[in-house]
């Protein structure tokens, strides 16, 4: 089975300066898809970027960009000229492109603190 | 529209109680689901459904129970829940459950539930 983890239960950064949050996940597999999500306080989940496997060029979306290394098996998250309405829970998501179902397996998520 | 409404926002309820949560998508998806998220945790996948029929089953209690009524609209009927059932369940959606830019599943904003 595949597992996700995040190393960085909390990670603080100042406002407009920017911070990486990692992301490493375990699977035998070749094909599959990662996900950055984000949560903030008030509850709704809220897609962040996401990376096909077979692409070996990184994502990017405005401010926040993936460095995916599929050999190292680590897709981190890299936010640029962090905002206060960034502080939220950040999920890296793995969803298999084989398996029936379209799971998400989540890894337990770190929380970032963005001071003013 | 990418946008997944869920009512009511928040829940009180006994445990003898039968009370019902309501996720609604307009946005065209044929996949939907349920998970239920303790507070700081990942979400843990229930349920899900694909072109109004059950999929996905993740060997939940019968106390819940998934309806789709049509292909905009997912229930779960609760009865009988236990004070551990209490968590944030969160609805969202995907265009299918096949692979590629399709399987994106956007969230709704959750409903917090309290069993007393």
């Amino acid at each position: 089975a595949q597992t996700v983890t995040q190393s960085q239960p909390e990670m603080s950064v100042q406002e407009a300066e920017t911070v990486t949050l990692s992301c490493t996940y375990d699977t035998s597999e070749s094909d599959y898809y990662l996900f950055w999500y984000k949560q903030p306080p008030s509850r709704q989940m809220i897609l962040v970027i996401r990376q096909e496997a077979y692409k070996q060029q990184n994502a990017t979306e405005n401010r926040f960009s993936v460095n995916f290394q599929k050999a190292a098996k680590s897709f981190s998250l890299k936010i640029s000229d962090s905002q206060l309405g960034d502080a939220a829970m950040y999920f890296c998501a793995y969803r298999s492109a084989r398996e029936y179902g379209n799971k998400l397996v989540f890894g337990a998520g770190t929380i970032l603190r963005v001071k003013s | 529209d990418t946008e997944v409404t869920q009512t009511p926002k928040h829940l009180v309820m006994g445990m003898t109680n039968k009370k019902s949560l309501k996720c609604e998508q307009h946005m065209g998806h044929r996949a939907m689901y349920w998970y239920k998220q303790k507070a700081k945790k990942p979400p843990e996948l229930m349920f899900v459904y694909s072109y109004e029929k059950l999929s996905i089953n993740e060997s939940v209690p019968s106390r819940f129970s998934p309806e789709c009524p049509n292909s905009s609209l997912l229930n779960l009927h609760l009865h009988a829940l236990q004070p551990e059932d209490s968590a944030l369940y969160l609805c969202a959606s995907s265009q299918t459950l096949a692979g590629g830019n399709v399987d994106t599943q956007y969230f709704g904003p959750g409903t917090r539930l309290t069993v007393l």
